[in-house]
């Protein structure tokens, strides 16, 4: 089945640093996902949006889906060592929920 | 938070064993999913089922099985581990409707020697 292109796929940046991410497809999804997922433990939601061109903030983060509802992206402002991880995108439409290959993030202290 | 409990979280087999991965969650979903991950990779479902008695596979091809006699429980088999099943196992959950927000144990890490 389809995957999202998710990019980029791996980012090390300096502690303090915003970092920005985002995830597309040529399909439209009524909604997106963004998970994050440390070391040997399963992903956890970070934000999920359900209407084309919604921002939502949670904490540092910030998503948004796109107005095409093609594509997604996500923010993390003033990146802390703890934000170090695999951060997946997710697109849900009729019944269907496909991922993205993750975006595996450093951060340097 | 999500109740949604793997169990073992590690496993080193033989092959040639039979193996179960457990899955349960206290949320009452009537929808779950088994997903196979290498590590740092990408989320490949094997298996999901709507409810009790229904069971589908997903897009990527397993050689386990699955069944849902309990809305609660969702548990995985491998009738022979093999090598090549060596891999990370994640159950979710999610409820009815549009939302479909998936809630993920904390998964299993199988190898088979």
């Amino acid at each position: 089945g389809q995957q999202l292109n998710q990019s980029p796929q791996s980012m090390f940046i300096q502690e303090g640093e915003d970092v920005s991410m985002n995830c597309t497809s040529s399909s439209i999804f009524n909604t997106w996902l963004w998970y994050k997922q440390d070391p040997g433990e399963g992903p956890v939601l970070l934000i999920a949006l359900y209407k084309a061109g919604e921002l939502t903030s949670n904490g540092r983060l910030t998503a948004q889906f796109g107005i095409t509802r093609k594509d997604s992206f996500l923010n993390i402002s003033a990146s802390i060592p703890s934000d170090v991880g695999i951060y997946f995108c997710a697109g849900h439409r009729n019944n269907d929920m496909r991922f993205g290959a993750g975006t595996r993030l450093t951060v340097k202290p | 938070e999500a109740d949604i409990y793997q169990t073992p979280r590690y496993l080193v087999i033989g092959t040639g064993k039979k193996i179960t991965l457990e899955c349960s969650q206290t949320m009452g979903h009537d929808k779950m999913y088994w997903y196979q991950q290498d590590p740092g990779m990408e989320l490949h479902l094997i298996h999901y089922s709507y409810g009790v008695n229904s069971t589908e596979k997903g897009d990527l091809s397993s050689e386990s099985t699955v069944s849902r006699i309990r809305t609660e429980h969702f548990p995985l088999t491998l009738e022979s581990a093999r090598p090549s099943h060596t891999s990370q196992y994640l159950c979710a959950s999610s409820e009815t409707g549009d939302l479909n927000i998936q809630y993920f144990g904390a998964g299993t890490r199988l190898s088979v020697l």
